[in-house]
């Protein structure tokens, strides 16, 4: 299965509207972070938010908000006020950490397939 | 603050060759990870290392390796190429804790011929 699911493969939005990137998630770790990348065309993986699987309050970074919903095992990205200069790859992603009973440490990040944005003039 | 760099940035080589792909972190970071990215597969995690140990690795064959220097700054190597090792491959550093978040450099994009 899955563990970072993106459902939305491409989305156009209209310049100035708020968008929503859905993604959901599977682990059976108590402790995790989940993190938001943007790609542009040109390559470059940029970091945006990151949300602890113990934060209570929802992360937010100017313009974006997460919207962190633990029971339903998603973490959707919220970009308010949407600029050209938004359109790229978005990415999900998240990191699992294990107990120290199945040897401490966690893993790489694991990447949703991500959602093509276009903003729209 | 010098952002992740990563020596070539574009890379062409034969079936059967091996290659070296460099990244020098942000100073003060002391993990290094490294991902591969293609169209079919996405992005997926090589391995990761941290104060010159690996500590973390991902799904890959042994032709896949990497080290890291005591100034943090890592290679990875691949031997034996094949025409699917042909992908973006991205270095990302972080202060090394467990949920800090990872800056990427720009990218080696291989075309493997």
């Amino acid at each position: 299965a899955q563990k970072i699911t993106q459902t939305q493969p491409g989305m156009f939005v209209q310049e100035k509207e708020a968008v929503t990137l859905d993604c959901t998630y599977d682990t059976s770790d108590q402790s995790y972070g989940l993190f938001w990348y943007k790609q542009p065309s040109s390559g470059e993986m940029i970091f945006l938010i990151y949300q602890g699987s113990y934060d209570e309050q929802n992360a937010t970074e100017g313009r974006y908000s997460l919207n962190f919903q633990k029971a339903r095992k998603s973490a959707n990205l919220v970009i308010s006020a949407s600029q050209l200069g938004d359109s790229a790859m978005y990415f999900c992603a998240m990191r699992e950490g294990h107990t120290m009973n199945s040897g401490g440490g966690a893993d790489g990040l694991t990447f949703g397939k991500g959602t093509h944005l276009i903003i729209q003039p | 603050k010098a952002g992740v760099t990563q020596t070539p940035r574009y890379l062409i080589k034969t079936r059967g060759q091996q290659v070296t792909l460099s990244c020098s972190p942000i100073s003060g970071h002391r993990s290094v990870s490294w991902y591969q990215q293609t169209p079919g597969q996405g992005l997926q995690f090589l391995f990761e290392y941290f104060s010159e140990t690996q500590r973390n690795k991902g799904n890959f064959p042994g032709r896949f390796s990497g080290r890291q220097f005591s100034n943090s700054r890592s290679e990875m190597n691949v031997s034996t190429l094949e025409l699917g090792d042909s992908a973006l491959y991205l270095c990302a550093s972080s202060r090394g804790g467990q949920f800090d978040e990872q800056y990427f450099g720009p990218g080696t994009r291989l075309t493997v011929t």
